[in-house]
C-alpha cells in the first residue's frame, strides 16, 4: 500500500532552533501534501496545504513566516519551524495524495515530534 | 464549512464483541469518508474509507456505513481484538478538498 515516510521521528532542541522535517511519498507521486498538528489526545490540526511547485496555502491562524513550507518534487516536502519556541512543542504529522482527480486516498507519515527546551 | 462530530469519545468492549462509532458531517457536498486508526505515536493509518455513490462497504472485520440523507456515516468492527486497541478517527471530505475531522474515540478491547 501507500507509504509516506517522514523524518526525523522525534527532535529536542534549544529554543531560537530552527527545525527541518522531511515527508516523502514512496511509492506514489504526491500531487498535494499536507501538515498537521496534533495535540495530546486530541485530533489532527491542519496547518497547511501545498501542490507540487506551488506555494503553500496556510490554515488561519498559521504563521507562514513561522512554518514555511516546500514542495518541490512529486515526493518530496518538507516543513521547516523558524526559531522554534517551546510553544512550538508538539507532535508534526505529514499526509500525502497522489492524482489529478480530487477523490484520491491521504496517508500520513508516522509523525515528527518535536520538544523545544 | 463542515464540521464533523464523533462519538463516542471513548468505548471499552469486551475481546470477541463488536464496536460501533458514528459520525456526523455537515457539508452536504461531501463526498469521501475515510476511517483512520492512530497507535500511540504513530501518525493515522488509512482502514477503509467510502465514498457517497455508495451506502456501505466492507473489508474483513471492518465495515462503514453511509447515509447521505442523514449526514452520518458509522464504523463497525466485529470480532475485536486486543489489537484493534487505538484511537479511531473519522473524517470528511468536501468541497474544499480538505479532510476535516472528528474528535477521535479511543477504543479499549478488554481481553
Amino acid at each position: 500500500g501507500a507509504v509516506v515516510s517522514q523524518h526525523p521521528s522525534r527532535v529536542i532542541c534549544k529554543s531560537g532552533t530552527s527545525v527541518k522535517i522531511e515527508c516523502r511519498s514512496l511509492d506514489f507521486q504526491a500531487t498535494t501534501m499536507f501538515w498537521y498538528r496534533q495535540f495530546p489526545k486530541q485530533s489532527l490540526m491542519l496547518m497547511a496545504t501545498s501542490n507540487e511547485g506551488s506555494k503553500a496555502t496556510y490554515e488561519q491562524g498559521v504563521e507562514k513566516d513561522k512554518f514555511l513550507i516546500n514542495h518541490a518534487s512529486l515526493t518530496l516536502s518538507t516543513l521547516t519551524v523558524t526559531s522554534a519556541h517551546p510553544e512550538d512543542s508538539s507532535f508534526y504529522i505529514c499526509s500525502a495524495r497522489g492524482g489529478t482527480v480530487f477523490v484520491q486516498p491521504q496517508h500520513f507519515g508516522d509523525g515528527t515530534r518535536l520538544s523545544i527546551l | 464549512g463542515e464540521n464533523v462530530e464523533q462519538h463516542p469519545s471513548t468505548l471499552s468492549v469486551q475481546e470477541g464483541d463488536s464496536a460501533v462509532i458514528k459520525c456526523t458531517y455537515s457539508d452536504s457536498a461531501s463526498n469521501y469518508f475515510p476511517w483512520y486508526k492512530q497507535e500511540l505515536g504513530k501518525g493515522p493509518q488509512l482502514i477503509i474509507d467510502i465514498r457517497s455513490n455508495v451506502g456501505e462497504k466492507k473489508d474483513q472485520r471492518i465495515a462503514v456505513t453511509l447515509n447521505k440523507t442523514a449526514k452520518h456515516f458509522s464504523l463497525h468492527i466485529t470480532e475485536t481484538q486486543p489489537e484493534d486497541s487505538a484511537v479511531y478517527f473519522c473524517a470528511a471530505r468536501g468541497g474544499a478538498q480538505k479532510l476535516v475531522f472528528g474528535q477521535g474515540t479511543r477504543l479499549t478491547i478488554n481481553p
